[in-house]
């Protein structure tokens, strides 16, 4: 089966700490992977995708076909990275985005 | 603000009540999405379309309608056939299937 897991519900740093946010997938093709961020008060919109390998106000995710994975990294959290973000597989029916269930990340001052 | 507008922001059911939730793009967009959210839930897709005057079945259609009369167009109507339709409904749009998707804002349902 398809599946998306986001095993934190929460994740909690300091700021200039680095923060990992986990996502595990399952999918019998070639994956295609996401990470879509909502900041407070604003809309969900598209932090960054594997396939373009391009890091985004410092975050990168790796692609781990071996591990399925696809953990979202920064070095140096900041207060403004405080978020919730969900990890999305295409693979759907039709192609389409299964979203994970989220994980809220709060970086404290 | 433009992109993609969804209305109303909060809306009310009664029960055996049918409702419907619009949402409108302006960014000339041919595919279009329905999610619903449930609390620690994440996003589950309700129904997709691809072109005007087509639609696809998602992965919790039932108890669901929708049109795509117009490209710009996609409502949502949550029909008295869905038992639980408390949720906050997303909307979404792309240029085409594999491209990144734009979110609207949401409406939350609850049922009175």
């Amino acid at each position: 089966a398809q599946r998306v897991t986001q095993p934190e519900k929460l994740l909690s740093v300091f700021k200039g700490a680095p923060v990992e946010l986990k996502c595990n997938y399952s999918y019998s093709g070639s994956p295609e992977l996401f990470w879509y961020v909502q900041y407070s008060r604003q809309r969900l919109q598209l932090l960054l995708r594997h396939i373009s390998r391009e890091s985004i106000k410092g975050f990168t995710a790796d692609l781990n076909k071996g591990e399925t994975s696809f953990h979202l990294k920064k070095p140096f959290a900041q207060e403004e990275d405080s978020a919730m973000y969900y990890c999305a597989l295409r693979g759907g029916s039709q192609g389409n985005l299964i979203f994970g269930k989220g994980t809220k990340l709060s970086v404290k001052p | 603000d433009g992109g993609i507008t969804q209305s109303p922001k909060y809306l009310f059911r009664k029960e055996g009540q049918n409702v419907t939730l619009s949402c409108e793009q302006n960014l000339n967009h041919d595919a279009m999405y329905w999610y619903r959210q449930d609390p620690g839930q994440g996003l589950r897709l309700i129904y997709y379309s691809q072109i005007v005057n087509d639609f696809q079945k998602g992965d919790i259609a039932e108890g669901y309608s929708v049109s795509r009369e117009k490209k710009e167009s996609f409502p949502l109507t949550v029909t008295s056939a869905q038992k639980n339709p408390t949720a906050f409904y997303l909307c979404a749009s792309s240029i085409d299937r594999d491209e990144k998707l734009f979110f609207g804002s949401g409406t939350q349902l609850s049922v009175l």
